[in-house]
């Protein structure tokens, strides 16, 4: 079965550019079903979608991250990657990935990774 | 934005119980709506998708309902492993949004 795992520092500046890795592992992420994507869950527990990432590069964005983030698909890797820019200590949070099964009727996220914590601090 | 606002967002309740959540939208979303389960710790778990139907592997104990915008997840029999967080999200239209969480406790 397919699995997730994000990776990246848990520790980012305030400023500076986080960046994730989702390895995906059981099935490729050249699959046209699927979407592949982004997660964040803050200390109060709120869920927020940030983004996904078609098998073909198509990409589309939450606006409240005001164009600060960036999905990308490695296929040679199997693995898609979050860059978020000019971070703040409101973007701390449990930073999932997951995949987004979409079609005319049916639109679901699973599996999702195990998540990974990233702290904005200096 | 689309709103997704659950009720209560915390309950108490017993082994053997029947409970039931709520989940109401902003605007109309039809039946693009889904429930996922967490346990402290564990990333999200699919539940209910489509607003009724359940996912490969979920338990019959858990169903949901509801259309336009107004939703419930139903759990009978309530057994020691479902005393978790379930969210709602919707899939109608972006940005996808989440329900801020019901926590089911034990009594």
């Amino acid at each position: 079965q397919v699995q997730l795992q994000e990776s990246g520092p848990g520790l980012v500046k305030p400023s500076q550019t986080l960046s994730l890795t989702c390895t995906v592992s059981g099935g490729s992420i050249s699959s046209g079903a699927y979407f592949w994507s982004w997660i964040r869950q803050f200390p109060g527990k709120g869920l927020e979608w940030i983004g996904d990432i078609t098998y073909s590069g198509s990409t589309k964005y939450n606006p409240t991250l005001m164009s600060r983030g960036t999905i990308s698909l490695d296929t040679s890797e199997n693995h898609f990657s979050l860059k978020l820019s000019s971070v703040s200590a409101a973007d701390t949070a449990v930073y999932y990935c997951a995949r987004r099964f979409v079609d005319t009727r049916d639109d679901w996220f699973d599996p999702w990774g195990q998540g990974t914590l990233v702290t904005v601090s200096s | 934005d689309i709103q997704m606002t659950q009720s209560p967002s915390s309950l108490s309740a017993s082994v053997g119980d029947r409970v039931t959540v709520f989940c109401r939208a902003s605007q109309s979303i039809r039946s693009h709506l889904n429930w996922y389960q967490q346990k402290p710790g564990k990333a999200p778990k699919l539940l209910i998708y489509s607003a009724s139907s359940l996912q490969s592997g979920v338990p019959s104990r858990f169903s949901g309902g509801g259309s336009e915008t107004a939703f419930t997840l139903t759990i009978s029999d309530l057994q020691p492993e479902d005393f978790a967080t379930y969210y709602c999200q919707q899939s109608y239209i972006t940005p996808l949004t989440f329900g801020r969480g019901t926590k089911v406790e034990i009594k």
